[in-house]
């Protein structure tokens, strides 16, 4: 059973576009965060969620917008796409706010 | 600024040689240093969590070290399995904040 899934894994659009990445855990995790590697495969925190509330949100476009129905999913939301925002998406979660990390796979978002 | 750096950038070994990774990091509260791997097209892989300075974890052929200013990633006699991104990761204190990422070593074990 795989622990962090996300999906999709490829995304390709067209600019100006809104789009969704949905991120699942299966380990009973309180906290699910989304980071974002950029070209270079530097890792960022864009924003994080513990036990449905955000707790961080980092200075990022409010074109992107995190959604939790529940405890154990957290979507990312992004409205009218810009090149800039080519990246590949990871979520990830852990047990608290202080536990170790658990990352997805990663979304590869590229925007034509 | 928090901020976190590694070196060397990549790094190539032959099987069987031993090398140490470096993570130096400033950032006030420290409330814990991260290892990660991370592969091609996969997410990073959690090694070890170090909390305090003299603190030290073992797994395998690795074995992370913590200082007030830096942490190593030691590898015993490599295998080719070995080859990976390794990442070095800080979460300050003040509260439930992210990671901060350093831009990883590439490292090669050649058999």
């Amino acid at each position: 059973d795989t622990a962090v899934s996300q999906t999709p894994k490829y995304l390709v659009t067209q600019m100006g576009n809104d789009k969704s990445i949905k991120c699942e855990q299966n380990l009973g995790h309180d906290t699910m965060y989304w980071y974002k590697q950029d070209s270079k495969k530097f890792l960022k925190i864009m924003f994080s969620y513990n036990n449905k509330e955000l707790i961080i949100n980092e200075t990022v476009p409010n074109r992107f917008s995190p959604k939790s129905p529940d405890k154990a999913h957290l979507n990312l939301h992004i409205n009218s796409l810009e090149l800039g925002d080519s990246a590949v998406y990871f979520c990830a979660s852990s047990e608290s706010v202080y536990g170790s990390q658990h990352f997805g796979d990663g979304t590869r978002l590229s925007i034509l | 600024e928090d901020q976190v750096t590694q070196s060397p950038e990549a790094l190539r070994l032959q099987e069987g040689e031993s090398s140490s990774l470096n993570c130096s990091y400033t950032v006030s509260g420290l409330r814990g240093l991260f290892w990660y791997r991370q592969d091609p097209g996969k997410g990073p892989e959690f090694l070890f969590t170090l909390y305090s300075a003299g603190e030290e974890k073992e797994k395998e052929r690795l074995k992370a070290t913590l200082t007030k200013k830096e942490s190593f990633l030691h590898i015993t006699a490599p295998k080719p399995e070995d080859s990976a991104t390794y990442l070095c990761a800080v979460r300050k204190g003040g509260g439930a904040d992210g990671l901060t990422f350093g831009k990883g070593t590439h490292l090669i074990i050649q058999p």
